[in-house]
């Protein structure tokens, strides 16, 4: 009953360096997203994928690329990670239906120096 | 633009002291509005989903109400394991989330 799973859990990364942060769901969601959490800001869609084979932007997408592998994966890379892209980055899926939530993975805390 | 602001920003309370969060919106045409516990290091945990004005919903101590421009989330004789972050959601295209109320329930 895993759910959406991320990894990983912690990250730390210097100004400039790249990493990918991996995301699988197990629940045959078509939908999947990617948000960053910050202090007081709530929750910021970076990109989403509706549907395996699509990706868009969400609110904040510079600085980071998607890929929807298959219809499981989604993935988040930082090309050339800044300060400003430390933060909480979390991974959902959402199921068919007008009123599904969103489900969320427990999170990559990510810090760069 | 669709907008969701939740208050008090911090909330603590001792046990058994019942009080309620808010959650405000402005939204084009409300499409119901979904309620998620965050607990530290982990991700948000679907509560509830509120579907039109003045439902309601609830589950053990918690029960959330909807109206037309805002919900609250009334918490009866909380008890510590009832803290945690609460945030709010209002679907669309995308969800847009509030910024969430820090609940603590000292014992």
């Amino acid at each position: 009953n895993a759910g959406v799973t991320q990894t990983p859990k912690f990250q730390v990364l210097k100004t400039g360096q790249s990493m990918t942060l991996q995301c699988a769901q197990d629940m045959n969601h078509n939908s999947m997203y990617w948000y960053r959490q910050d202090p007081g800001m709530g929750l910021r869609l970076i990109y989403y994928s509706a549907s395996e084979g699509t990706t868009d932007k969400g609110e904040v997408p510079n600085g980071y690329n998607v890929s929807r592998l298959n219809k499981r994966e989604f993935s988040l890379r930082l090309e050339s990670a800044a300060p400003s892209q430390t933060s909480v980055y979390f991974c959902a899926s959402i199921g068919t239906g007008s009123w599904s939530p969103l489900h969320f993975g427990n999170g990559t805390r990510l810090t760069v120096t | 633009e669709d907008q969701v602001t939740q208050s008090p920003e911090a909330l603590r309370l001792q046990e058994g002291e019942s009080s309620s969060l808010n959650c405000s919106y402005t939204v084009s045409g409300l499409r119901g509005l979904f309620w998620y516990r965050q607990d530290p290091g982990k991700g948000p945990e679907f509560l509830f989903t509120l579907y039109s004005a003045g439902e309601e919903k609830e589950k053990e101590r918690l029960k959330a109400t909807l109206t037309k421009k805002e919900s609250f989330l009334h918490i009866t004789a909380p008890k510590p394991e009832d803290s945690a972050t609460y945030l709010c959601a209002v679907p669309g295209q995308n969800f847009v989330f509030g910024p969430g109320t820090r609940l603590s329930v000292l014992p």
